[in-house]
C-alpha cells in the first residue's frame, strides 16, 4: 500500500546549519507531496507542496523536489533559524483515492 | 477569523466518562477529518467526512463515534474512555484532496 518514510529524529543543529530531512515514499502512479510542521502546542501548517515529477515546492526558505525516479522528497533549507525548530511531517495523497499518508514526523531542534 | 477551530482546547476527565470534542471550519471546504496524535507525535488519521458523508473509517474502537451535522462542523464523541485515548486530537479540513488545514488541538488527559 501507500505510504512515507522519514528520517529519524531529532535532529540538533546549531544556527545557520544546513538542514536536510529525508522523504521516501511508496506509491501508485503519480501522488501529491507534502511537507507539514508543527511548532509546540500547535497543529500543523502546510510548509509546502509538489503535484507532479520534478516540481520544487519552496517557502520561507525550505524547499523540496519530487524525484519520481528515486521516490523521495527530501526537505532542505540553507540555514536554520532557532524559530525552525519545530516537527516536520512528510506526507503524500495518491492520485486516486481520500487517502492521506504521513510520515511519522522528525523534530528538529536549532540551538543558538 | 480562525479557519479551523476546535473546542475545548484541553480536556482533563476520569476514566469511564463521555465526552465530546466540536471542530468548526470557516473556509468552505467540502471535507473534513480527526487525527490522533500519540505522545510521540505519530498521527494517526480516524475519520474522514466530504460533504457530511463518511469516507474514510479507519480501524479505531467502536467508542469513537463521529458526527458531521454539516459540512463546516464535524463532532467526535467518546465513549467510556480509558487510559490510551490520552492524546492529542486535531481536526483538519481540506477542499478535497487539496491541503488540509488543521486546528490546534485537543489534549485529551484521562485520570
Amino acid at each position: 500500500g501507500d505510504s512515507v518514510t522519514q528520517m529519524e529524529g531529532p535532529v540538533t543543529l546549531s544556527e545557520e546549519a544546513f538542514l536536510t530531512i529525508n522523504c521516501t515514499y511508496t506509491a501508485t502512479g503519480y501522488p501529491s507531496l507534502f511537507w507539514y510542521v508543527q511548532y509546540p502546542g500547535e497543529g500543523l501548517q502546510l510548509l509546502l507542496k509538489a503535484t507532479k515529477a520534478d516540481d520544487k515546492g519552496s517557502n520561507k526558505g525550505f524547499e523540496a523536489t519530487y524525484r519520481k525516479e528515486t521516490t523521495s522528497f527530501h526537505l532542505e533549507k540553507g540555514s536554520v533559524q532557532v524559530s525552525d525548530s519545530a516537527v516536520y511531517f512528510c506526507a503524500l495523497t495518491p492520485p486516486v483515492g481520500n487517502q492521506f499518508y504521513f510520515g511519522t514526523g522528525t523534530s528538529l531542534t536549532v540551538i543558538p | 477569523d480562525t479557519a479551523v477551530s476546535q473546542t475545548p482546547k484541553y480536556l482533563v476527565t476520569q476514566m469511564g466518562n463521555d465526552k465530546s470534542i466540536k471542530c468548526e471550519q470557516n473556509l468552505g471546504h467540502d471535507t473534513m477529518y480527526w487525527y490522533k496524535q500519540d505522545s510521540k507525535k505519530f498521527l494517526k488519521i480516524m475519520f474522514s467526512y466530504n460533504n457530511k458523508e463518511l469516507i474514510i473509517n479507519e480501524t479505531v474502537p467502536n467508542r469513537f463515534s463521529p458526527k458531521s451535522p454539516d459540512k463546516a462542523h464535524l463532532n467526535l464523541h467518546i465513549n467510556s474512555l480509558e487510559l490510551g485515548d490520552s492524546a492529542v486530537y486535531f481536526c483538519a479540513s481540506s477542499q478535497g484532496k487539496g491541503p488540509q488545514h488543521f486546528g490546534d488541538g485537543t489534549r485529551l488527559s484521562i485520570l
